[in-house]
């Protein structure tokens, strides 16, 4: 099993600023992965994080809104660009692959 | 695109009710389907995963089952308890990749 930290537990900010959220694992993992849920939506996968490589991003999202660092195989950040109240959401970073997720326990989002 | 449906929406119980929750997968190309739980600023936490091959899986209360040929699972709750009240979600793998599609989940409440 895997321990996942992540910061800001929530955050309420204002249009137009930027918030990075924090994701610390116990163990060295090769991908980590950022979801986004928005309100009353399910899990939304926005990337995948491997150290040493630039992130893989889905479909919809892109780097220059959703910038990820992955210094090293324990600790990645998820930058959240130029916010809207469309923003508004919960955000996940998970460790693992297809047999098993482990999730942080998500960075509720608020954008006035 | 893989779409995963969760019916229903929200269900409330009397403690000590067994009851089932639903899940549905249009595309049957999965390699493992997992439930879910996720309660609020806690982030989610693994219930049971099935492989494609399987049939069903158990662990203590919980017994979830997966029909891929047509697209369904089921998570079944014996003997439901007021700690079990929370947001269930189930997954699906596609088979050759490492995302996870999720439902939107239902919301279980268990009254005392």
């Amino acid at each position: 099993s895997a321990v996942i930290s992540q910061k800001p537990s929530r955050d309420i900010c204002q249009r137009g600023t930027s918030l990075t959220i924090q994701c610390q694992v116990d163990s060295q993992v090769t991908m980590m992965f950022w979801y986004r849920q928005q309100p009353g939506q399910s899990l939304t996968l926005i990337a995948t994080a491997n150290q040493g490589s630039e992130a893989t991003y889905e479909s919809g999202f892109v780097i220059d809104k959703f910038p990820i660092s992955r210094p090293n195989l324990t600790f990645s950040t998820l930058t959240v660009s130029n916010m809207s109240p469309e923003d508004s959401s919960i955000y996940l970073c998970s460790v693992g692959g297809r047999e098993k997720l482990f999730f942080g326990s998500g960075t509720q989002l608020s954008v006035l | 695109k893989q779409e995963v449906t969760q019916i229903p929406a929200a269900l409330s119980v009397p403690e000590g009710e067994n009851l089932v929750l639903n899940c549905s997968f249009t595309d049957s190309a999965i390699y493992n389907l997992q439930w879910f739980r996720q309660d609020p600023g806690k982030g989610l936490t693994s219930l049971l995963l099935i492989q494609s091959s399987q049939r069903e899986q158990t662990s203590g209360r919980l017994n979830a089952s997966l029909d891929k040929s047509s697209g369904r699972s089921t998570l079944y709750i014996a003997a439901s308890q007021p700690g079990d009240s929370a947001t269930y979600l189930c997954a699906v793998t596609e088979t050759g990749a490492n995302n996870l599609f999720f439902g939107t989940g239902t919301r279980l409440t268990v009254i005392p």
